[in-house]
């Protein structure tokens, strides 16, 4: 059983379009989070919600819109994509608590823009 | 604000032969340190944490990394690494209280037959 997967897995696409990604987990977690991993493999947290609820933004362009319909789901939409977008973006989970603060990460989605 | 340093980018190591992955961190409250390793074309994966409590902690792949918080180093180490042991390792340090993870620029381990 996958705990969080991520679709799609390869996102090639031109300039100035409008793509999704979307992110699931069964772990039951109430906290999810979206990362971006550029060409020299720096992560970066994006995103967070925990319980549908935005508390992480960081200093994002707002062409890229989190979207979480409820607790298992957070989506990535970002509109006008441009070259610089191109990267690897990781979903990510965690329970928060006091007794761990372990992130479960999905398996990525290379998006490419041409 | 925190942040997180790995000095290393890449580090090539001879088969059965011991690594060290250094990893430094600086924040102004108390912190939670982890250690997460990428294979190739993969997610992240948690490969050991430190919270609180004992200052050394293992893995069960053999590595282990210990807590110094004068020196503020959360150095990795392993005494012998195999082939599977190739991947990129990432450190990272969240502050108590806050999930948001910081992330170092990753060491990229290489393993020579």
């Amino acid at each position: 059983d996958t705990a969080v997967s991520q679709t799609p897995k390869y996102l090639v696409t031109q300039m100035g379009n409008d793509k999704s990604i979307k992110c699931e987990q069964n772990l039951g977690h109430d906290t999810m989070y979206w990362y971006k991993q550029d060409s020299k493999k720096f992560l970066k947290i994006m995103f967070s919600y925990n319980n549908k609820e935005l508390i992480i933004n960081e200093t994002v362009p707002n062409r890229f819109s989190p979207k979480s319909p409820d607790k298992a789901h957070l989506n990535l939409h970002i509109n006008s994509l441009e070259l610089g977008d191109s990267a690897v973006y990781f979903c990510a989970s965690s329970q928060l608590d006091r007794s761990s603060y372990e992130q479960y990460f999905g398996p990525g989605t290379r998006l490419t823009v041409t | 604000a925190q942040s997180v340093t790995q000095l290393d980018s890449q580090v090539p190591v001879f088969e059965e032969a011991p690594v060290e992955l250094r990893c430094n961190y600086s924040s102004s409250v108390s912190v939670y340190l982890f250690w997460y390793v990428q294979y190739p074309n993969q997610g992240l994966q948690l490969l050991l944490k430190y919270l609180s409590g004992s200052t050394l902690v293992e893995s069960i792949n053999g590595f282990e990394a210990e807590f110094n918080k004068s020196q503020t180093s959360f150095h990795l180490r392993k005494p012998s690494v195999h082939i599977s042991d190739t991947a990129e390792y990432f450190c990272a340090v969240s502050n108590f209280g806050n999930e948001k993870l910081t992330f170092g620029t990753g060491t990229r381990l290489t393993i020579i037959p």
